[in-house]
């Protein structure tokens, strides 16, 4: 199976930008999407096929890939997006990385 | 366009279970419906699919054999059987969307809409 590589937790401060990264074996060459959790709640698509915005999501959240690395990076940090942030991929079948958890300082 | 799911279960270990998942608001038979699931404290878990238009189904290969993903087409609605339940089954169940329809050529892709979640609990 494909292995997907999340950092366990990000801090920033409010207004900064926060940067959560998600490596795999030449990820670039695949497509990456990005969901949002709150406790409690299920999972909201925040960022699909890399770097693309669902309807309603800030254009704060941006997405890229390439080499190795895939990042879904928050501009202008606010308490509201504190959450766990989990990317997915499709190989023979699909994968989701182990989530990272957004602190908010 | 929604998901609803139904509602928490109690199950004793070795029984099964079958959760739905009701949709509304788009053409049920023109996109793939997923299954995740979420033990506490813990990550996503891909479960598998049901193309809701043919009935055919892609199972993770740690759940083929246990799971039984159904459809009903009249009222909208896709199912998820789990069977020969263990405590480590506890978890959120929930079903998910596929963002692209069977109209484009991406196939399986991100999970656009999501249902509420089901609490499934297995204990003696």
């Amino acid at each position: 199976s494909y292995e997907l590589t999340q950092s366990l937790s990000v801090s920033v401060a409010l207004g900064q930008t926060a940067r959560i990264t998600c490596g795999g074996n030449n990820i670039g060459i695949k497509n990456v999407h990005w969901y949002q959790q709150k406790p409690a709640l299920a999972p909201v698509l925040v960022m699909y096929r890399n770097n693309n915005r669902p309807s309603g999501i800030p254009e704060r959240f941006s997405g890229s890939n390439s080499g190795n690395t895939a990042t879904l990076t928050i501009s202008r940090v606010q308490g509201g997006d504190e959450a766990d942030y989990y990317c997915q991929v499709w190989d023979s079948t699909t994968e989701f990385g182990g989530g990272t958890k957004l602190t908010v300082l | 366009v929604q998901l609803v799911q139904s509602g928490a279960e109690v199950k004793k270990p070795g029984a099964s279970v079958k959760v739905s998942c009701n949709t509304s608001g788009y053409t049920f038979t023109d996109y793939y419906i997923h299954w995740v699931r979420q033990a506490p404290g813990q990550g996503l878990e891909w479960m598998g699919w049901i193309n809701p238009n043919s009935g055919g189904t892609n199972y993770a290969l740690k759940f083929q054999g246990r799971v039984t993903m159904t459809r009903d087409t009249s009222i909208y609605t896709a199912y998820m059987e789990l069977s020969s339940l263990r405590s480590d089954d506890t978890a959120v169940y929930y079903c998910a969307r596929n963002l692209a329809n069977f109209y484009d050529t991406i196939g399986p892709d991100a999970f656009d809409i999501w249902g509420q979640g089901t609490m499934v609990t297995v204990s003696s």
